[in-house]
């Protein structure tokens, strides 16, 4: 049973508009979440985080909002560069003490077109 | 960037034989973590660590094993191959400092045949 979600296995956005990737999930104990992006043949690289007490985080080009009633949670890049095409992640923790235990949506590809 | 760094990088083995894997860290961090990424599943935590011979399973622990004598080394074994084990090996790490943000190596590329 997938806890998170990403339904988009892809996204084709004009350079310079906005992209906006969406995540769901359905373990309500989640209260932390990370995107991150991922170029191929490399690691994972972490891009923005919120807090479920915030609704919304940004960082530069990059906004996160967080809808904890839905379960939703989505990444805003504006204005979208062709350096943004990659596959994208969200993550979701419990937040407990020590080690975070990182499930995963199953990733969605960005391709922004000149 | 985290110095986190894994050997091999690509790697071909056959079924039933033993395989290791190695993260290493230049960041003294305490928390060490491994995934695999398959197509259609994102990311699935395999085994992590929170400290020096404290290890404990994650989602899709079966077939691994995991061990760390020392803070800067994490090594995932896979005692006996299967063609189920092909797939892309990441290593993270995280610290008490920021506990929620893991920060992930460049990945092992293996495939069993």
């Amino acid at each position: 049973d997938q806890q998170v979600k990403q339904n988009s296995p892809s996204l084709s956005v004009q350079e310079g508009r906005i992209s906006i990737l969406n995540c769901d999930y359905t373990n309500s104990m989640f209260d932390y979440f990370l995107w991150y992006k991922k170029y191929p043949a490399e690691g994972p690289t972490f891009l923005i985080s919120i807090s479920s007490i915030k609704d919304k985080n940004e960082d530069g080009r990059f906004t996160v909002f967080l809808n904890k009633s839905a379960k939703h949670l989505s990444l805003h890049i504006v204005p979208s560069q062709p350096g943004d095409s990659a596959v994208y992640f969200c993550a979701a923790s419990e937040g407990n003490q020590g080690a975070q235990k990182l499930v995963f949506g199953q990733g969605t590809r960005l391709t922004i077109n000149p | 960037d985290a110095g986190i760094t894994q050997s091999p990088r690509h790697k071909v083995t056959e079924t039933g034989t033993p395989v290791t894997l190695r993260c290493h860290q230049t960041e003294n961090h305490r928390y060490m973590y491994w995934y695999r990424q398959d197509p259609g599943h994102g990311l699935r935590l395999i085994h992590y660590s929170y400290g020096v011979k404290d290890t404990d399973k994650g989602e899709v622990s079966d077939g691994y094993s995991v061990s760390r004598s020392k803070t800067e080394d994490f090594l995932l074994t896979l005692e006996s191959a299967t063609s189920s084990q092909t797939s892309v090996y990441f290593c993270a790490i995280s610290d008490p400092r920021d506990l929620e943000t893991q920060y992930f190596g460049p990945g092992t590329r293996l495939l069993v045949l």
